[in-house]
């Protein structure tokens, strides 16, 4: 059964850069969709990005200006980078694998708490 | 693009039959596939429904999912309700760009 495991820091400052790696075990990168959602607290779901392991890449309009993805396949790894952050990007972010044709999660992380604040 | 409108919360008691839908703004409910989440309060989401109606191994057949052309929805349908399901459902689908839209979510009480 494939696991996705969430890091990066819990703490980021306004105007820096968001940086998060989600690992993949039981299961190759090399193949599926891989996909970044956030959730602020007390709000519904937000999709940011997702990758193929191929590299094709797929961004929230509203993100896209803000948000790069990428897939490191010699680390089974994905990561984002969301730059220039406000308190509005205060949220949990998780990480989830799609289908092989498809970017519908169906695997998801834990999710990690990040927060913006000065 | 389109929005997909889920209601805010729904509740039904235990061993009932619990329906919660989800409305597609404009373009056919069937061009993309919908997926279906549960959301326990502090947990991650968890996949119970994907490609409309195919339920993820380990998911009980008390869930099951439908498109419904006519009214331009998709339906999650939880049977034989259990305290356990008390969560928050999401659905989710595609435009015509491939990117992800989901629904704001429903809270389903079990009581």
């Amino acid at each position: 059964q494939v696991q996705l495991q969430e890091s990066g820091p819990g703490l980021v400052k306004p105007s820096e850069t968001l940086s998060l790696t989600c690992t993949v075990s039981g299961g190759s990168i090399s193949s599926h969709y891989w996909s970044w959602i956030r959730q602020p607290p007390g709000k519904g779901l937000e999709w940011i990005a997702y990758v193929y392991y191929r590299g094709p890449t797929n961004y929230n309009p509203s993100l896209k200006s803000r948000v790069t993805i990428s897939v490191d396949t010699s680390k089974n790894q994905f990561s984002l980078n969301l730059t220039s952050v406000t308190a509005a990007d205060t949220a949990v972010y998780y990480c989830a694998r799609g289908g092989m044709y498809d970017s519908g999660p169906r695997y998801w992380g834990q999710g990690t708490l990040v927060t913006v604040s000065s | 693009n389109f929005m997909l409108t889920q209601p805010h919360s729904v509740s039904e008691s235990p061993g009932k039959t619990v329906t919660i839908s989800c409305t597609r703004s404009s373009g056919s409910i069937a061009s993309n596939y919908v997926q279906w989440f549960q959301q326990r309060p502090g947990s991650a989401p968890t996949t119970v429904i994907y490609e409309d109606d195919q339920r993820p191994s380990g998911v009980p057949d008390r869930f099951s999912g439908s498109i419904d052309r006519s009214s331009n929805s998709a339906s999650l349908t939880i049977s034989g309700l259990k305290t356990e399901d008390e969560a928050d459902y999401s659905c989710q689908s595609f435009d015509s760009n491939n990117r992800v839209v989901f629904g704001g979510g429903t809270k389903l009480t079990v009581l």
